[in-house]
């Protein structure tokens, strides 16, 4: 099956500055490719999302990069402010319905 | 337009007792997963249902774990003779369609057993 790796597993930033958090795959299959944001105690929320045939995605002040050859993704967040602060997850399927998920990344943004 | 609700959000039981978790998905979503998450670990797949069939149970442990979904009311996913190992928040997640590729997450589950 899938492996997804996930670094790194804390990450803390001033805020305004910008995070990025990186995974990678195993399965060349895989071509679907969310994040989710948890804050504590509560449901992941998907955030962004990106698909085999795209390289890279925006949505505001957040961005997903794909790299298929290499086999990673990254997700990019851009003048980060508290409210980013949680633990984020990468994850990767091939079916559309068993996902793989990456270990998570805790986030602390800096006031 | 309901989300994915899961109860009880918390539950206690001893060792030996009987879990069981429900999950109601989204309305018109008729595709239930279920997931675990150990502390500070990411989620791990157990099972995909669909109404009256499963259809992947790769990550189930073989024993003492079962799940359904019925035609009619919320997936339940059952673990019997529950032991401290079992302690973690269950996450159910829902879509529309077989291989829709967007899961909406429910709430969790925190299961401890002491």
């Amino acid at each position: 099956g899938e492996n997804v790796e996930q670094h790194p597993s804390t990450l803390s930033v001033q805020e305004g500055d910008s995070a990025v958090i990186k995974c990678t795959y195993s399965d060349s299959a895989s071509n679907y490719f969310p994040w989710y944001k948890q804050e504590l105690g509560k449901r992941p929320q998907l955030i962004i999302d990106i698909r085999s045939n795209v390289g890279e995605k925006k949505d505001q002040r957040i961005a997903v990069t794909l790299n298929k050859t290499a086999k990673h993704f990254s997700l990019h967040i851009t003048e980060t402010q508290p409210e980013d602060s949680a633990v984020y997850f990468c994850a990767a399927t091939y079916t559309g319905n068993q996902f793989y998920f990456g270990t998570g990344t805790s986030l602390t943004v800096i006031p | 337009n309901a989300g994915v609700m899961q109860n009880p959000r918390h539950l206690v039981r001893r060792r030996g007792q009987e879990a069981r978790l429900r999950c109601s998905p989204m309305k018109g979503h008729s595709h239930v997963y279920w997931y675990r998450q150990l502390p500070e670990e990411g989620l791990k797949f157990m099972v995909y249902l669909q109404k009256e069939n499963i259809i992947d149970e790769s990550g189930m442990p073989k024993e003492r774990f079962s799940a359904e979904f019925p035609k009619e009311g919320p997936s339940i996913l059952r673990i019997q003779q529950v032991v401290r190992g079992d302690s973690a928040a269950y996450f159910c997640a829902s879509s529309p369609s077989r291989g829709s590729y967007e899961q909406y997450f429910g709430p969790g589950t925190r299961l401890t057993v002491t």
